[in-house]
């Protein structure tokens, strides 16, 4: 149980279009869900939180206006890369959390997302 | 930055041999976590620590907390081929902050 998806598992688009990355829990719903950002060999830096419809709350230093995210039903939260430029190339992953879903705060990660911006 | 740091950054052993890794972080926190990443895809939850145990054991894996020292410790004992991964330590305050991860390689 708790499987959490993502699409595409990965991307590569050119610099200046957008960017959908689709993130699913397919087997239970997600109260809350995490989009994290990994560079090679780097760990994972929260870039925002998101309750299902309400407004994501973003980490300092990461735009919400090129990063925009949606959390529209309690399955499915999309993170939408704008204008895409090199610099954004990147594995993204998200990851979903439910009450009485485990342990206390246990997020349940997606298998990522790798991008990468020509 | 509040992020944990965590050592060694890189570990080769043989397989059967013991492996440790240290994690260490700066704010208090409500639980701390393990987590193991394979090249490239997501992350799997290993083990999870409350801030008031002080260890905690899950099949070949032994974790320890020290809040005194804001330090902890993933034992993995016995290790196996398989086990070759990277593993991040995060604490958990309001949101997950994840270490700087270790990379394991384990060879046959």
């Amino acid at each position: 149980g708790a499987v959490v998806s993502q699409h595409p598992s990965w991307v590569i688009c050119k610099s200046g279009t957008s960017v959908k990355i689709e993130c699913r829990s397919l087997d239970f719903q997600a109260t809350t869900m995490f989009w994290y950002r990994q560079f090679p060999k780097q760990s994972l830096m929260l870039m925002a939180t998101s309750n299902e419809g309400s407004k994501a709350t973003y980490e300092q230093g990461v735009e919400k206006d090129k990063f925009l995210i949606n959390h529209a039903s309690l399955t499915l939260s999309t993170l939408t890369v704008t204008s895409a430029h090199p610099e954004d190339s990147s594995f993204y992953i998200c990851s979903a959390s439910f009450v009485g879903g485990g342990p206390i705060d246990t997020q349940y990660f997606g298998p990522g997302t790798r991008l990468t911006v020509l | 930055s509040q992020q944990g740091e965590e050592d060694p950054q890189a570990l080769s052993i043989q397989e059967g041999e013991n492996a440790t890794m240290n994690c260490s972080y700066k704010t208090s926190i409500n639980n701390l976590q393990w987590y193991r990443q394979n090249s490239g895809r997501g992350l799997v939850h290993l083990i999870l620590i409350r801030s008031n145990e002080r260890e905690k054991h899950s099949g070949r894996l032994r974790v320890t907390l020290d809040t005194s020292k804001k330090s902890s410790s993933l034992l993995i004992t016995a290790s196996r081929a398989a086990d070759t991964a990277s593993y991040f330590c995060a604490t958990d305050t309001d949101k997950l902050i994840f270490g700087t991860g270790t990379r394991l390689q384990v060879f046959p």
